[in-house]
């Protein structure tokens, strides 16, 4: 079966733009993860979604972060006013329900850039 | 607050050798622990797991962890590594709530 998907594979912004980061679960996970790969930070959390409810939301580094997620499968992740810092790898994971978040299926990711 | 440690940055080893991947991680709570991998320009896929009983556990290819509650880590072991082990090994920890905590990442070079 398809495996988590996310667009655009790679994206280019100019500071102070806005961007909109897509990831589609697997069907039928209902949990859905953002993380951020980025060469100073490592791998860091975002936000976690069950369902279309985020209960953990710790990981957002300010509020220009932000992502929601509709109808218990794709999520959006929005940054807003870019700046140079949120160059990075954003990697999206889906889970099952049975599992309590076990068994993440990561995505390719979007590798972003911000000049 | 959990964290983790990923002792070395770097590991560069020779074909058919033995290695070891150091974790060390800090909880006050039971965790699961996980290793993941990261081919070159692929995503992060999971190696293995710890979630309760055995404190052994193995992947199929050959790779083993071990965790050890009292000494906090969760070392990665490979008796014998090949050219296409290379790649980027990240250990993490959950607290049962289902995100996962990384370490910064050992880059496994295998050398011919």
């Amino acid at each position: 079966g398809a495996g988590v998907s996310q667009s655009p594979s790679n994206k280019v912004t100019e500071k102070g733009k806005d961007v909109e980061l897509r990831c589609d679960p697997i069907s039928g996970h209902t949990a859905l993860y953002w993380y951020r790969q980025s060469l100073g930070q490592g791998l860091e959390f975002l936000i976690y979604f069950q369902g279309n409810s985020a209960p953990d939301k710790s990981g957002l580094p300010s509020d220009r972060f932000s992502a929601e997620r509709t109808g218990g499968s794709v999520s959006t992740l929005t940054i807003q006013r870019t700046q140079q810092e949120d160059s990075a790898v954003y990697l999206c994971a889906s889970s099952p329900q049975f599992s309590g978040g076990i068994e993440q299926y990561f995505g390719p990711g979007t590798r972003l850039t911000v000049t | 607050a959990q964290s983790v440690t990923q002792l070395d940055s770097q590991v560069p080893v020779f074909e058919e050798a033995p290695v070891e991947l150091r974790c060390n991680y800090s909880s006050s709570v039971s965790v699961y622990l996980f290793w993941y991998v990261q081919y070159p320009n692929q995503g992060l896929q999971l190696l293995l797991k710890y979630l309760s009983g055995s404190t052994l556990v193995e992947s199929i290819n050959g790779f083993e962890a071990e965790f050890n509650k009292s000494q906090t880590s969760f070392h990665l072991r490979k008796p014998s590594v090949h050219i296409s082990d290379t790649a980027e090994y990240f250990c993490a920890v959950s607290d049962r709530g289902g995100k996962l905590i990384f370490g910064q990442g050992t880059e496994l070079s295998v050398k011919p």
